[in-house]
């Protein structure tokens, strides 16, 4: 099973809708976790920590399951401008330096 | 605001030639990274650097060199380029380590990224 397994995608949304994507890790000592966004041929840019009791930035909210090994994240009321790969990012040991990243669910909000 | 800058952005390369990607902050971070990303795969660690002088070894570390004379530079050297080693490679500071808890871990600060092709 790999460290951290997302869904590829991709997601086609139209504008305005409600969008959730998973993803789920293997190591139950997973210490920290984190969304990052990729627009294409762009750099990654974090997006938010997602905490234990989970976290809300504007239309955008994390939750993280410790019980069934997964991070979510929900995207409100899509924008045109949402569209891009979310990256999850995993600290699968606690320990430092290396951090393991998913393959990234791909958002297209369609107009 | 430069932040990460990587240079350079494109670079086609025959196999068995060498070359160094550089890259370059303005923010003052301890902690830097060489990352490699591939379709179908999330990015993977080269090397990394926890300081001025120290270098070392992340997930995929085999056909590349680094170095960090500088606080400010981190150097990845491909010595003889192979075609798997066509991919985009990013580069990365934080202020503080990764890992840990949520109070401690560090922010990535990735450069545009360089795309490089082995044929």
């Amino acid at each position: 099973r790999k460290e951290v397994e997302q869904d590829p995608g991709p997601f086609n949304v139209p504008e305005g809708a409600t969008v959730a994507f998973n993803c789920t890790y293997s190591n139950s000592a997973s210490q920290s976790f984190f969304w990052y966004r990729q627009d294409c041929r762009k750099e990654p840019k974090l997006l938010m920590s997602v905490y234990s009791s989970g976290n809300e930035d504007g239309r955008f909210t994390a939750q993280l399951n410790r019980a069934s090994q997964y991070i979510s994240l929900l995207i409100r009321d899509s924008k045109l401008s949402d569209s891009a790969t979310y990256l999850c990012v995993v600290n699968p040991t606690g320990g430092y330096q290396k951090v393991t990243f998913g393959i990234g669910t791909k958002l297209q909000v369609i107009p | 605001n430069a932040g990460v800058t990587q240079t350079p952005k494109f670079r086609v390369l025959k196999t068995g030639q060498s070359m160094t990607l550089l890259c370059a902050q303005d923010m003052n971070h301890e902690y830097m990274y060489w990352y490699r990303q591939d379709p179908g795969m999330g990015l993977r660690l080269i090397h990394y650097s926890v300081g001025e002088g120290t270098t070392a070894k992340g997930e995929v570390p085999d056909g590349y060199n680094v170095s960090r004379l500088k606080k400010q530079n981190f150097l990845l050297g491909l010595e003889s380029a192979a075609p798997s080693q066509t991919s985009v490679y990013f580069c990365a500071s934080s202020s503080r380590p990764l890992g840990g808890t949520f109070t401690n871990t560090g922010e990535l600060f990735f450069g545009e990224g360089s795309r490089l092709t082995v044929l």
